[in-house]
């Protein structure tokens, strides 16, 4: 069964002041991991996928990697607007293979 | 493109009542996907469709729960009888074909239930 844990929780960031989140998997064979942004009341927004081990994405502050067993969402001098749960997913590559998400980081920056 | 559509944005109901949920999948979007999200359980998946036909429907909690897909443009999520325990938020997704390389699911704005 396809896995997915993400850590922390929950983060609080001054405004500027960078971190990392990170994304745990385990999956038979990796098809995408998917980077999602979710405010508050809305639905899920889409941020990156990463295909392969040693791929890297960015979008703005935000930097996504990824090796065999893990993702990192790294944050670069962060804005309040940038507050929100962040969700990470795994595609496994079999066949019509659907995402498992994990239950999310909630991050809230602070000017 | 005006993205997923979901109606209504908010429900409530009392126990006993049926709930019905639609959706609007992005147009040329070939597989459409139901989810459920609460803090406890997070983000999950309740079936998807394929071409309107229902691929997997094993995270379905029970039989209260079904779905339809009668065109590539319309489907609904009924709850009948609903139950306290159901309250959660619905998401629906689209993405352009599974398996083919485009799985980027697109998630609408989701319907918050409320079952009394």
């Amino acid at each position: 069964e396809d896995q997915v844990t993400q850590s922390p929780e929950a983060l609080r960031l001054q405004e500027g002041e960078s971190s990392s989140l990170n994304c745990s998997y385990t999956v038979s064979g990796l098809r995408g991991l998917f980077w999602y942004r979710q405010d508050p009341g809305k639905g899920p927004e889409f941020l990156f996928t990463l295909y392969s081990a040693g791929e890297e994405k960015e979008k703005e502050r935000l930097k996504a990697t990824l090796t065999k067993k893990e993702s990192f969402l790294h944050i670069t001098a962060p804005k309040p607007e940038d507050s929100a749960t962040y969700l990470c997913a795994v595609q496994a590559a079999a066949g019509y293979s659907t995402l498992t998400f994990g239950k999310g980081t909630m991050l809230l920056v602070s000017p | 493109d005006a993205g997923v559509i979901q109606s209504p944005r908010h429900e409530v109901t009392e126990m006993g009542q049926e709930v019905t949920l639609r959706c609007k999948p992005i147009s040329g979007h070939n597989s459409l996907f139901w989810y459920r999200q609460t803090m406890m359980r997070g983000l999950e998946l309740l079936i998807y469709f394929n071409n309107n036909v229902p691929i997997d429907d094993s995270g379905m909690p029970e039989d209260r729960f079904s779905a339809k897909m009668p065109n590539a443009s319309f489907s609904t999520l009924k709850i009948q009888p609903s139950e306290p325990r159901d309250s959660a938020v619905y998401f629906c997704a689209s993405t352009p074909q599974v398996g083919l390389g485009t799985d980027t699911q697109y998630f609408g704005p989701g319907t918050r239930l409320t079952v009394l």
